[in-house]
């Protein structure tokens, strides 16, 4: 079964603190991606990656960055959390080419103080 | 820019009442329409991709359709397993964006 596994399903940090998130997935996906989840705004695009090494950003990347060392994994970096950055972080992978069907993980909520 | 709108944003059903949720989206050029499923503490499950106006996909009571301005989903005699939040989502034909953008979705409850 497709798996796309995120390391922490609950996580607080203090303001100004460095946080990774991590996302691995079994799948062999070209395809990754990084979304954050808010009440009433849905899904947002953080960052993406096509390739290893490769990465793109979505329609929020401020505040954030990312890492894509090996296929199937992919980080997300806060580098000074703040508290606008509270939010439920989504994982998801996608084989590429013209399949564009998400994977997703079971998200991580950060909690920021 | 790339919009994709849900409506109602809650709809409360009793069991058997059938209703559908809709979707429009305004995108320079539509790719591909995805329903997505997402139950709480869980993230987004895939249900259908459309491709073209007049299509339609089905599985068990759920049925989307799609014309060239929004889609819907129509659930027929729903069960209660069938409360969840449901996520309408587009990619466009712009080829350098390979991501999907999603709506803010519609909170389904099915009351037995």
């Amino acid at each position: 079964d497709v798996k796309v596994t995120q390391s922490s399903r609950y996580l607080v940090k203090r303001t100004g603190e460095k946080v990774f998130l991590e996302c691995v997935q079994d799948m062999d996906h070209e395809n990754m991606f990084w979304y954050r989840q808010d009440p009433g705004l849905g899904l947002r695009l953080i960052y993406f990656s096509y390739d290893v090494k490769m990465k793109e950003k979505g329609d929020i990347p401020e505040g954030y960055s990312v890492s894509r060392e090996k296929k199937e994994r992919f980080s997300l970096i806060l580098e000074s959390a703040s508290t606008n950055q509270t939010s439920m972080y989504l994982c998801a992978s996608s084989p590429g080419g013209t399949n564009e069907k998400l994977f997703f993980g079971s998200g991580t909520q950060l909690s920021v103080l | 820019e790339d919009q994709v709108t849900q409506s109602p944003e809650a709809l409360r059903l009793q069991e058997g009442e059938s209703s559908s949720l809709n979707c429009s989206y305004t995108v320079s050029g539509l790719r591909g329409l995805f329903w997505y499923r997402q139950d709480p503490g869980k993230g987004p499950e895939f249900l259908f991709t459309l491709y073209s106006a007049g299509e339609e996909k089905e599985k068990e009571r759920l049925k989307a359709t799609l014309t060239k301005k929004e889609s819907f989903l129509h659930i027929t005699a729903p069960k209660p397993e069938d409360s969840a939040t449901y996520l309408c989502a587009v990619t466009t034909l712009d080829t350098g964006r390979r991501a999907l953008t999603f709506g803010s979705g519609t909170r389904l409850q099915v009351q037995p």
